[in-house]
């Protein structure tokens, strides 16, 4: 059974990068895609971007100059990099493991991290 | 980018209530929706897949319905462990470029 769990700084200063880890445990990351989704205090969830497991990345337009998602095979994680940060980054952030494609034709996100809280702030 | 509406916002039910919930695509979107139920506190849980598809394990008063640009999801008889928020998600293609989420939708015990 795949779990998710986040780390990484729960404390970040305003312009500075802001670097979290997602670790995969019970399975091998090469087989899945993985999401990133983040939630401001007392708002809905907004997707930040994803790894397929061609290689590929995608991101949301409005954050995609400041984001980079990038896998690490030989320690089974998934990162997420946002630089430039603003109060307005202040959010829970989750991983979550993206199901589907190949045989498929759907994707969803079945398998999510515990979430990890980002406060920026100097 | 393809627009979600989802609504309403808010809903207030009472235990055995059928509840409804919708989201409309700006576009057609196929059957590429998904959605989540989340209680506070807690990440996001899988309930319904490619628009009708119950995930594993998921309560049967729980169901989706819709296609193209207009969805539906649907409680059949409220319990009080379904008190939560709940989202719809659209993607775009195979394989996905972009992921979206609607407003949500909470749900309370009237």
């Amino acid at each position: 059974q795949v779990q998710l769990q986040e780390s990484g700084p729960g404390l970040v200063k305003p312009s500075e990068t802001l670097s979290l880890t997602c670790s995969v445990s019970g399975g091998s990351i090469r087989t899945s895609s993985w999401s990133w989704i983040r939630q401001p205090p007392g708002k809905g969830l907004e997707w930040i971007g994803y790894l397929h497991y061609s290689g590929n990345t995608n991101y949301i337009s409005s954050l995609k100059s400041r984001v980079t998602i990038s896998v690490d095979t030989s320690s089974n994680q998934f990162s997420l990099k946002l630089s430039s940060v603003t109060a307005a980054d202040t959010a829970v952030y989750y991983c979550a493991r993206v199901s589907g494609g190949r045989k498929y034709f759907y994707y969803y996100m079945d398998v999510w991290g515990r979430g990890t809280t980002v406060t920026v702030s100097s | 980018d393809i627009q979600m509406t989802q609504s309403p916002s808010s809903l207030s039910a009472s235990v055995g209530d059928r509840v409804t919930i919708t989201c409309q695509a700006s576009q057609d979107i196929s059957n590429y929706l998904n959605w989540y139920q989340q209680k506070p506190g807690k990440a996001p849980k899988l309930l319904i897949f490619d628009a009708s598809n119950l995930q594993t394990g998921v309560p049967s008063r729980f169901s989706g319905s819709g296609s193209g640009t207009d969805f539906t999801f649907t409680i059949s008889s409220l319990q009080p462990e379904d008190i939560a928020t709940y989202y719809c998600q659209q993607y775009d293609d195979l394989p996905p470029s972009f992921f979206f989420f609607g407003q949500g939708t909470r749900l309370e015990l009237k």
